[in-house]
């Protein structure tokens, strides 16, 4: 089975700082990772994901994570948050033709 | 790129009584359907899993009285909740996995806008 923990429930950070969202996963064999973000009420956008290929990996918004295998982790970052940023931000991991298994979440508060 | 729709976002009932849910693919098929609820605050816990044309596939405590799920077509899945109670209450959001849509990746789920149950 495969199982992911997302380190930090909530993280606060100012405008225009950079960001890190941690997240570490545990499987015995190779999977695929997923960033999503859920605004309020709402349900969940893709960010980035990584199937294969190389380890660091862009998506929108600026958003970018690198997939690392010794460490099992697979890290989000933004260089510079916007207020926009604001939401909650899940880590998922999984196999083709399966379900996702989804991290416990991390709010992400950006501040002027 | 690929589009699912969930309908309605917002319900409120009785206790008692029974809420569909709609799930669908608008531009693309959808062999598989999951089915996720989600608590306040908490991450999504997958309910069951729904193939097109065959019976859905609950997860260990999910009762498969209460969560109906059909998946009679390739662009909708349903999620009737029988006899509601409060503690139905929750957030459903449905995902779903297609195929011969250019640029799809393997793995990769869309995601419905969710559908927030109050059952009172």
């Amino acid at each position: 089975a495969q199982s992911v923990t997302q380190l930090d429930s909530q993280v606060p950070v100012f405008e225009e700082a950079p960001v890190e969202l941690r997240c570490n996963y545990s499987s015995s064999v190779s999977v695929y990772l997923f960033w999503y973000v859920q605004y309020p009420n709402q349900g969940l956008q893709l960010l980035l994901k990584y199937l294969s290929g190389s380890t660091l990996v862009k998506g929108i918004n600026g958003f970018e994570a690198e997939f690392n295998k010794s460490q099992t982790s697979f890290h989000l970052r933004k260089p510079s948050v916007h207020i926009s940023d604001t939401a909650e931000y899940f880590c998922a991991v999984g196999l083709s033709g399966y379900a996702l298994n989804f991290g416990k979440g991390t709010s992400l508060l950006v501040t002027p | 790129g690929a589009v699912v729709s969930q309908h309605p976002s917002w319900v409120i009932c009785k206790s008692g009584t029974s809420v569909k849910i709609e799930c669908r693919s608008l531009d693309f098929q959808a062999t598989t359907m999951f089915w996720y609820r989600q608590f306040p605050k908490q991450s999504l816990m997958l309910m069951a899993t729904s193939n097109e044309g065959s019976k859905a596939t609950y997860e260990q405590g999910v009762e498969k009285d209460k969560f109906l799920i059909n998946h009679a077509s390739l662009t909708l899945s349903t999620l009737t909740v029988t006899s509601a109670h409060p503690e139905d209450s929750s957030f459903y959001i449905c995902s779903a996995r297609g195929r011969g849509l250019a640029g799809v990746s393997t793995g990769e789920l869309f995601f419905g806008e969710g559908s927030r149950l109050t059952v009172l």
